[in-house]
């Protein structure tokens, strides 16, 4: 079955640095590719996702980039802020129906 | 428009008890999922619904069921608790049709505590 592996899994930057978190999926039918932010108490929240004809997507200060050559995704976040500090999930699945594979999480701190 | 409700927040429960957990999709939402998120084992899938009909399975034993209502309502049952079934449940929902490309919300998730 489907395996996504997640790194770092704990990630730390100043303020206004850029944050970087990969991961690596192994099946290769695997065509759905979010990003979740978890913040304490909370669920995980969707931040962006992309699919597999498409090998970059942007929303302001996040950017996700697929290599399906290679199997990695990647999630990039510039200019960090304190409240991008999160858990932050990357996850893939064949889009239909839904079967997210999670990888094991990224703790990101953002020092002021 | 009100995000995916679960309900209660916080359980717990005695070993050997069973438990039913409570989920309200998105309204319009046909689909619901649920995950399983423990520090061990990380975010794993249970199962998913929709119109009523269980479309996916995830690698976990009988003990472990749903169920889901003609108004997309769901609910999932944890019969002969065990000390590792502790965990927060998580339900999550997104349209669902063939074809859709609706991603998943998740709502705030249950704490279930087994003692």
């Amino acid at each position: 079955g489907e395996n996504v592996e997640q790194h770092p899994s704990t990630l730390s930057v100043q303020e206004g640095d850029s944050a970087v978190i990969k991961c690596t999926y192994s099946d290769s039918a695997s065509n759905y590719f979010p990003w979740y932010k978890q913040e304490l108490g909370k669920g995980p929240q969707l931040i962006i996702d992309i699919r597999s004809n498409v090998g970059e997507k942007k929303d302001q200060r996040i950017a996700v980039t697929l290599n399906k050559t290679a199997k990695h995704f990647s999630l990039h976040i510039t200019e960090t802020q304190p409240e991008d500090s999160a858990v932050y999930f990357c996850a893939a699945s064949i889009s239909h129906p839904l079967k997210l594979i999670f990888g094991t999480g990224t703790r990101l701190q953002v020092f002021p | 428009k009100a995000g995916v409700t679960q309900t209660p927040r916080y359980l717990i429960k005695t070993r050997g008890q069973q438990v039913t957990l409570s989920c309200s999709p998105i309204s319009g939402h046909r689909s619901v999922s649920w995950y399983q998120q423990t520090p061990g084992q990380g975010l794993q899938f249970l199962f998913e619904y929709f119109s009523e009909t269980q479309r996916n399975k995830g690698n976990f034993p009988g003990r472990f069921s749903g169920r889901q209502f003609s108004n997309s309502r769901s609910e999932m049952n944890v019969s002969t608790l065990e000390l590792g079934d502790s965990a927060l449940y998580l339900c999550a929902s997104s349209l669902g049709d063939r074809g859709d490309n609706s991603p998943l919300h998740f709502g705030n998730g249950t704490r279930l505590t087994v003692t």
